[in-house]
């Protein structure tokens, strides 16, 4: 069974923290690796897709890292706002599939 | 441009009955999936279509099929309806279906199994 493990599975923190999420994937097969954040009563929205090791990608306060060799991405956010608050998900590709396999989440509430 | 639409935005429907669930990609997408989502878990995937044709099966029953129209549209049908079917069922767009495409998703479609 391919599992997409993130972690915390929940966040508080203060505006202006800056924070970071982990999720840890099967490193095996790897082909790519998806962030997505998804604000409540709203659609997921692509934030990145990953695809090599040691890849580090940027927009704006958002930065997200991948390692394929030890299977895990990192997904940073400085200086936490209160519209950062939502629930954060990455999902990846295994092998030649379609299936795109995602985790459970991080919600990130920001509080003012 | 339009984003990505599904139709109906709630349904409510009782155990055994069927439910079609609609999709309409971005203009100048080819690839439509579907996913499943309940509370507390991140959306399961239960198929893709690329060119009307199905590229990717999740792990779900037979009851669960879809087809994707020459327009790009998809529909989802449910047979047999169980209480586990109830969730949030979403579509996502992608222009090529290719694994480093992003997806956009749709607002999803509310399936309340009574």
């Amino acid at each position: 069974i391919l599992n997409v493990e993130q972690s915390p599975q929940s966040l508080h923190v203060q505006e202006g923290d800056s924070t970071n999420f982990t999720c840890s994937f099967p490193s095996s097969n790897f082909y790519a690796l998806h962030w997505y954040r998804w604000e409540t009563a709203k659609s997921p929205e692509a934030l990145f897709v990953m695809t090599l090791n040691g890849d580090e990608k940027k927009k704006g306060r958002i930065s997200a890292t991948l390692n394929t060799k030890e299977g895990y991405s990192y997904l940073y956010i400085k200086g936490s706002q209160p519209e950062d608050s939502a629930t954060y998900l990455c999902a990846f590709y295994v092998d030649s599939s379609y299936k795109l396999i995602f985790g459970s989440g991080t919600r990130l509430l920001v509080r003012p | 441009d339009a984003g990505v639409t599904q139709s109906p935005t709630h349904l409510i429907k009782t155990r055994g009955q069927q439910v079609t669930l609609r999709c309409s990609p971005i203009s100048g997408h080819k690839s439509v999936s579907w996913y499943q989502q309940v509370l507390g878990q991140g959306p399961q995937f239960i198929f893709q279509y690329y060119e009307k044709e199905e590229r990717g099966r999740g792990n779900f029953p037979d009851r669960f099929s879809a087809r994707q129209f020459p327009n790009y549209s998809s529909e989802l049908n449910v047979n047999a309806l169980l209480l586990g079917d109830s969730a949030l069922y979403l579509c996502a767009s992608s222009s090529a279906g290719i694994r480093y495409n992003e997806q956009f998703f749709g607002p999803g479609t509310r399936l309340t199994v009574l």
